[in-house]
């Protein structure tokens, strides 16, 4: 089955905590990005990846960090969280940047 | 600064009703239009999109028209069903599927 898996899918961590969020996509997709999700905010992209060793920063890539050594796994890194970074998060990725692109079920993170 | 603003927030119909969202950009460079659904606890799926080169899409029950000159777009929902209850996310892009701005999406409830 095609999908986008993300782990861990529910986390509580203090502020300062290093922590880490994984993605995998078995579809052998190019494009990789990640997104958090806010009330009323919609989606926001944090960074993106065309592929391997290739990435960059998308609309809100404060206090984040991304890696893309293999094409098939695209964590999201945050060395020192904090409060604000709250929310909802979801990876996605797509065979190329011109097709629709398949979203994971989410990481709710709470960060006190 | 919301690049796509969409509205209503929230929306109630009842079953076998029309739903109606909609959605507003600035940027004219903007030439993708997508709408996404997203069910509690899963991420955001693929539902229609359009081109600019078009006015209207059609599939199934769901249709974007789309305004070019008032750089408006809207998703209606013919025949409303309790299953299409969901967050309905529209977005635009340049050039690209992948690089998404997002609306801030409406919580749709069809009531039977």
């Amino acid at each position: 089955e095609a999908q986008v898996t993300q782990n861990p899918r529910y986390l509580i961590t203090v502020t300062g905590k290093k922590l880490t969020v994984t993605c995998s996509q078995n579809m052998n997709h190019e494009y990789m990005s990640w997104y958090r999700q806010d009330p009323g905010l919609g989606l926001r992209q944090i960074y993106y990846s065309m592929n391997v060793e290739v990435t960059d920063k998308g609309d809100v890539p404060e206090g984040y960090k991304v890696s893309r050594k293999e094409k098939r796994n695209f964590p999201l890194i945050l060395e020192s969280p904090s409060p604000n970074q709250t929310s909802l998060y979801f990876c996605a990725s797509s065979r190329d940047r011109n097709q629709p692109q398949h979203f994971g079920d989410g990481t709710r993170l709470s960060i006190l | 600064q919301q690049q796509v603003k969409q509205s209503p927030q929230s929306l109630i119909v009842q079953k076998g009703g029309i739903s109606i969202i909609n959605c507003a950009y600035e940027n004219t460079a903007f030439d993708y239009f997508p709408w996404y659904q997203q069910f509690p606890g899963k991420g955001p799926a693929l539902l229609i999109a359009i081109r600019p080169d078009v006015s209207e899409k059609k599939e199934g029950r769901f249709t974007i028209s789309f305004n070019k000159s008032a750089k408006q777009f809207s998703l209606h929902i013919m025949d409303s069903q309790p299953g299409d209850s969901a967050t309905y996310f529209c977005a635009a892009s340049i050039g690209t599927a992948s690089k998404l701005t997002f609306g801030t999406g409406t919580r749709l409830q069809v009531t039977l």
